[in-house]
């Protein structure tokens, strides 16, 4: 069954720093990879979407990479500000159903930029 | 930003009451779902539904049913709250099994 693991669990930085956060996923079968955030207490927003036969999405100062056949995304942070701390998810869609029916989520990167 | 909401955001309840977690999405969207998030833990599917009169249970055995008369709406029921169900209950939308899902805000639910 499909796995994610993220790393670090958590993560600070001063503002201004450039970031990497990482993502690794067990079956490489997959239909896409989303990336979101989310505030405490708060629900999911959705960042970037990735899809299978893609290797990169950009949205700003947010840059996701997908490696299908290693099993690995990261997500680019550029010039990070004190706005960006929250909870970082990573997830994927596996195309068997034995790997799930629907997105597989990791336990998420906490980030926290200084001001 | 995603058109899909759910109330109530923050629900305390007694033991034992009945108790119905809304969620409306207006993207006209087939696949439904619900997710269990526990503090620090990741979430995990309880339910999903492919279109109205569709619903399944996902990976995480729940003691919660749904239903699905209507394709904007898709309620989550705990008809006995107890303790155990005190968690962040997410839910989620997708045009198609694998597109882009689109999540509330979520209920915060604390069984007392």
């Amino acid at each position: 069954k499909q796995e994610v693991t993220q790393i670090p669990a958590a993560l600070s930085v001063p503002e201004g720093e450039n970031l990497v956060l990482n993502c690794s996923f067990t079956d490489s079968a997959i239909y896409n990879l989303q990336w979101f955030r989310q505030d405490p207490g708060k629900g999911l927003t959705s960042l970037l979407l990735i899809q299978s036969s893609q290797r990169e999405q950009t949205s700003g100062r947010l840059n996701a990479s997908l490696d299908k056949s290693s099993g690995r995304s990261t997500l680019y942070i550029a010039a990070s500000q004190p706005g960006d701390s929250a909870t970082y998810l990573c997830a994927v869609w596996g195309i068997s159903y034995q790997a799930g029916t629907a997105l597989i989520f990791g336990k998420g990167t906490t980030l926290s930029v200084s001001s | 930003e995603a058109d899909i909401y759910q109330t109530p955001r923050y629900l305390v309840i007694g033991t034992g009451k009945k108790i119905t977690l809304e969620c409306s999405q207006t993207m006209g969207h087939d696949k439904m779902y619900w997710y269990q998030q526990d503090p620090g833990m990741e979430l995990h599917l309880i339910h999903y539904s492919y279109g109205v009169n569709s619903t399944e249970k996902g990976d995480l055995s729940s003691e919660s049913t749904v239903s699905r008369i209507r394709t904007e709406h898709f309620p989550l029921t705990l008809e006995s709250a107890r303790p155990s169900h005190t968690s962040q209950y997410l839910c989620a939308s997708s045009e198609f099994r694998g597109t882009e899902a689109f999540f509330g805000q979520g209920t915060r639910l604390t069984v007392v």
